[in-house]
């Protein structure tokens, strides 16, 4: 099983739409959460951190449960430049132990117009 | 400007040749790593550095070497490359932040092809 599973997707809709992904995670010792972003054939960024609270950055929301173990990102409203891969990423140790990131193999988005 | 720069952008080399990819940042970060990158896998870590002359194996490190001699410079050597390392490679630094998290900035990726 892998540490980090998403469903690759692709996730057509139209613009304007509502869209949910999920991520499971295999290691409940997990510190660490995030929404990467990865434009076709460029590097990953930063989209948010996930935090247990739940936490929301203008239209993306992202959510922790970790009784299931498992992390979504909803986008509201979508935009056509919304396009892109969706990484979650985890990191199963605290920072001071190893600085690594575990990475889903993503979630592909396509808005259309 | 802030980043992390990576070279060759592209490379075709033929199995044994010697090849290094070289990864540099220049925000002052103490920890840098290199992932490859492979439809349906993921990145995946190959090396990760938490500082000058300190790494260690990520989950893949079989066919690469690092060294970490200054803070910005963290080099991925390939002593004799195979096919099976044709892959997109990515180097990231990051710092830790005092509320826990932390971001990782990537460099612009290496696609490297062995024939």
């Amino acid at each position: 099983r892998k540490e980090v599973e998403q469903d690759p997707g692709p996730f057509n809709v139209p613009e304007g739409a509502t869209v949910a992904f999920n991520c499971t995670y295999s290691n409940s010792a997990s510190q660490s959460f995030f929404w990467y972003r990865q434009d076709c054939r460029k590097e990953p960024k930063l989209l948010m951190s996930v935090y247990s609270s739940g936490n929301e950055d203008g239209r993306f929301t992202a959510q922790l449960n970790r009784a299931s173990q498992y992390i979504s990102l909803l986008i509201r409203d979508s935009k056509l430049s919304d396009s892109a891969t969706y990484l979650c990423v985890v990191t199963p140790k605290p920072f001071e132990y190893g600085n690594k990131l575990v990475f889903g193999a993503g979630t592909i988005l396509r808005v259309k117009s | 400007e802030a980043q992390v720069t990576q070279n060759p952008r592209y490379l075709i080399t033929v199995t044994g040749k010697k090849l290094t990819v070289t990864c540099s940042q220049n925000m002052n970060h103490e920890y840098m790593s290199w992932y490859r990158q492979d439809p349906g896998l993921g990145l995946r870590q190959i090396y990760y550095s938490m500082n000058v002359e300190v790494t260690d194996k990520g989950d893949v490190p079989e066919g690469y070497k690092v060294s970490r001699k200054e803070k910005r410079n963290f080099p991925l050597i390939l002593e004799s490359p195979s096919p099976n390392q044709t892959s997109l490679y990515f180097c990231a630094s990051s710092s830790f932040q005092t509320s826990g998290s932390y971001e990782q900035y990537f460099g612009p990726g290496t696609r490297l092809t062995v024939t």
